[in-house]
């Protein structure tokens, strides 16, 4: 069973402030998806990385998939109101099985 | 392009009955993957169904079944329902199988 654990659990800090956001397995991934849901709403897709080492820009959010394609990370500089929410991680394998995160809460303050 | 529907957005169950929650995908995506997601246990994958066909499955009881039409839209049925059921079900869908794309935004089940 592959496990995946993000850090921190939960996040909360004022606008304009840089975070990291970042999910850990022992497993190797054949790619990773980062996804936001916001209360009510069923989660939507950021981004999906594919080769170890790959570096994803989506405006202020930076997507980095490790070397070995066991972790990645996520970064959003200047943080707004705007980037609240839930930030679930995803793991993808050949065998065509996904593993989610358990998630980061991050509530970024005016 | 409409998104992916999924109804009812609410039921309220008592326990020992049956539910049947429906999930329509994006036009012509094939997959279609069930998750359960609770406060305590996060995104629990409970099955993916191509082509009609299901694919993988997670851990749940039997309790637990599904299917997919030939119109790609899918069916999820719980049966003999307990206090713990209690989660929003998402089903998404996407263009190939195993990677899960475009979220509905659920059905909220409470068993009471």
């Amino acid at each position: 069973t592959q496990l995946l654990e993000q850090s921190p659990q939960f996040l909360s800090i004022q606008e304009g402030e840089n975070l990291t956001v970042y999910c850990n397995s022992s497993s190797v991934f054949s790619s990773l998806q980062w996804y936001r849901q916001e209360p009510g709403e069923g989660p939507v897709l950021l981004v999906t990385v594919v080769t170890g080492g790959e570096v994803k820009k989506l405006k202020r959010l930076t997507f980095q998939f490790g070397d070995a394609r066991k972790d990645s990370s996520l970064h959003i500089t200047a943080a707004q109101p705007g980037d609240t929410g839930l930030y679930l991680c995803a793991g993808n394998t050949n065998a065509g099985k996904s593993t989610f995160g358990d998630g980061t809460t991050l509530t970024v303050k005016p | 392009k409409a998104g992916v529907t999924q109804t009812p957005r609410y039921l309220i169950k008592t326990r020992g009955q049956q539910v049947t929650l429906s999930c329509s995908p994006i036009s012509g995506h094939r997959s279609v993957s069930w998750y359960q997601q609770t406060p305590g246990q996060g995104l629990q994958f409970l099955f993916e169904y191509f082509s009609e066909t299901q694919r993988n499955k997670g851990n749940f009881p039997g309790r637990f079944s599904g299917r997919q039409f030939s119109n790609s839209r899918s069916e999820m049925n719980v049966s003999t329902l307990e206090l713990g059921d209690s989660a929003l079900y998402l089903c998404a869908s996407s263009l190939t199988a195993g990677q899960p794309q475009h979220f509905g935004d659920g059905t909220r089940l409470s068993i009471l």
